[in-house]
């Protein structure tokens, strides 16, 4: 068990629709960070909040958006879904953000597993 | 630029034996190499990380091995076993911290 817990575990919806993705860090772990897994694209960084703020975008369409509260867990936001939408979301959380010798450990959830139909 | 290359895509082998996934990349600011196992239906877990300064690092039976000249670095898993069945996906990132992944390697161990 990591730490990190994504809620819901499953979510089947039709096209156009709209989800909210929730997910909570370890605790201490002020970092965020949002990942697509899809058979054809992989594991595909969208999109990272560090303490509040948004740090970092990457492939992140723009029906897509996230945010983290004052209690540091997140959300991701995808509206008017596409079939191409169904996916695995993960989230992963880790200590700090940016900078610094080395890299910082990322601690992924379970990850939520999102059909559209 | 931000490419993670990974191979093979799938391997298959004896019980005690020792496979090797390969990654290459080409962004010279990557200063960060962990390597990740998936189970299906789970997250991703952290099994062993290598940054450029080392060209070696051994965690219980896993091994990475770095060469940064050739920007390349691989997993050894010595003595595998038929739990070790997975996929392993191999990420690099820089200052930024977001990770960019290899396409995965799907791992069977036969017992």
């Amino acid at each position: 068990d990591s730490g990190v817990t994504q809620t819901p575990k499953h979510l089947i919806t039709a096209t156009g629709q709209r989800v909210t993705l929730r997910c909570s860090p370890r605790s201490g772990d002020l970092s965020v960070y949002w990942y697509q897994q899809s058979l054809d694209q992989g594991l595909q960084f969208l999109i990272q909040y560090y303490n509040g703020e948004e740090r970092a975008k990457g492939n992140i369409l723009e029906r897509f958006s996230a945010q983290q509260f004052p209690d540091l867990h997140s959300e991701l936001n995808l509206s008017s879904l596409e079939l191409g939408d169904s996916a695995l979301y993960f989230c992963a959380s880790s200590v700090g953000a940016s900078g610094g010798a080395g890299g910082e450990t990322q601690y992924f959830g379970p990850g939520t597993r999102l059909l559209v139909l | 630029q931000q490419q993670v290359k990974q191979s093979p895509q799938s391997l298959i082998v004896q019980k005690g034996g020792i496979p090797i996934i390969n990654c290459a990349y080409e962004n010279t600011a990557f200063d960060y190499f962990p390597w990740y196992q998936q189970f299906p239906g789970k997250g991703p877990a952290l099994l062993i990380a290598i940054r450029p300064d080392v060209s070696e690092k051994k965690e219980g039976r896993f091994t990475i091995s770095f060469n940064k000249s050739a920007k390349q670095f691989s997993l050894h898993i010595m003595d595998s076993q038929p739990g070790d069945s997975a996929t392993y996906f191999c990420a690099a990132s820089g200052s930024a911290r977001q990770l960019t992944f290899g396409s995965g390697t799907q791992l069977t161990v036969l017992p």
